[in-house]
C-alpha cells in the first residue's frame, strides 16, 4: 500500500468546514483512499473512500486531485463531537486480508 | 442497530490465567478482524477471519488464538497471558471483498500483572 503523508495537527472553530489533507503522491491506479477516525480510544470509525471522483456521505465529502496524488477530507460543519485523530489510508481492494494499518494521523481539534 | 460488540470492555487479570474476549456482529459481514494497539505502535492485527472456518494469522499472533464457528462471533483467546499482552484491543468486521470499510468495537482495555 502507498505511503501516505498528513499533518500531525489542525485546529478549527466550531461550525466551520474542517479540510484535512492527505499527500499520497506515490498511489497507484488499482488503489483507493479510505478515511477512520478515532475519538480517544474509541474503535476507529470508517468515514468515507473513493477511487478517482469526488465522494460524499453523510458524514462527510472527500475530494480526490486529478492526479490522484492528494486529497482533502471535509467535514462540512464540524462540532466539538469531531475531535479526533484522523486517518488516511490507501489501499488496493483485493479482497482477501483487509489489514488496516494506520499511520500518525492528523489530531484535529475542534475549538468553540 | 448495526454494531460490533466486544466483551469485556476492561478487563485486569493474572499471568497465566486464561480469558477470551468475546466479538460479535449483527451486520452479516464475512470479514472479522482483531487487532491491538499499543502507544507508538499503532494498530496492529492480530488474526483475521475470512469467513465461516476460515482464520488466519495476522502480524503478531503469537499469544493468542481465535475460532469462527459462526458467522457472526469471532472470539480471541489468550491460553496463558503475559505482561506484554496488556494492552487495548478492537474486533472489526466487515462486509467481503475489501471494498467499503471496516466497522469497529469498541475496544476492550487488558491488563496482565
Amino acid at each position: 500500500d502507498a505511503k501516505t503523508t498528513q499533518p500531525p495537527s489542525m485546529d478549527c472553530a466550531e461550525g466551520r468546514a474542517a479540510n484535512l489533507p492527505c499527500n499520497h503522491s506515490t498511489i497507484s491506479g488499482n488503489e483507493y483512499v479510505y478515511w477512520y477516525r478515532q475519538i480517544h480510544s474509541q474503535g476507529p470509525q470508517y468515514i468515507i473512500h473513493g477511487l478517482k471522483n469526488n465522494e460524499t456521505n453523510e458524514m462527510a465529502s472527500l475530494i480526490i486531485t486529478e492526479d490522484r496524488k492528494s486529497s482533502t477530507l471535509i467535514l462540512p460543519h464540524a462540532t466539538l463531537r469531531d475531535t479526533a485523530v484522523y486517518y488516511c489510508i490507501v489501499r488496493v481492494v483485493l479482497g482477501g486480508n483487509e489489514k488496516l494499518t494506520f499511520g500518525t494521523g492528523t489530531r484535529l481539534t475542534i475549538i468553540p | 442497530e448495526a454494531q460490533v460488540t466486544q466483551n469485556p470492555r476492561y478487563l485486569i487479570t493474572v499471568t497465566g490465567k486464561k480469558l477470551t474476549v468475546t466479538c460479535s456482529q449483527n451486520m452479516n459481514h464475512e470479514y472479522m478482524s482483531w487487532y491491538r494497539q499499543d502507544p507508538g505502535l499503532g494498530l496492529r492485527q492480530i488474526y483475521y477471519s475470512m469467513n465461516v472456518e476460515v482464520t488466519d494469522k495476522g502480524d503478531v499472533p503469537e499469544g493468542y488464538k481465535v475460532s469462527r464457528k459462526e458467522k457472526r462471533n469471532f472470539p480471541l483467546i489468550l491460553e496463558s497471558p503475559s505482561p506484554n499482552q496488556t494492552s487495548l484491543y478492537f474486533c472489526a468486521s466487515s462486509l467481503k471483498g475489501g471494498v467499503g470499510g471496516q466497522y469497529f468495537g469498541p475496544g476492550t482495555r487488558l491488563l496482565v500483572l
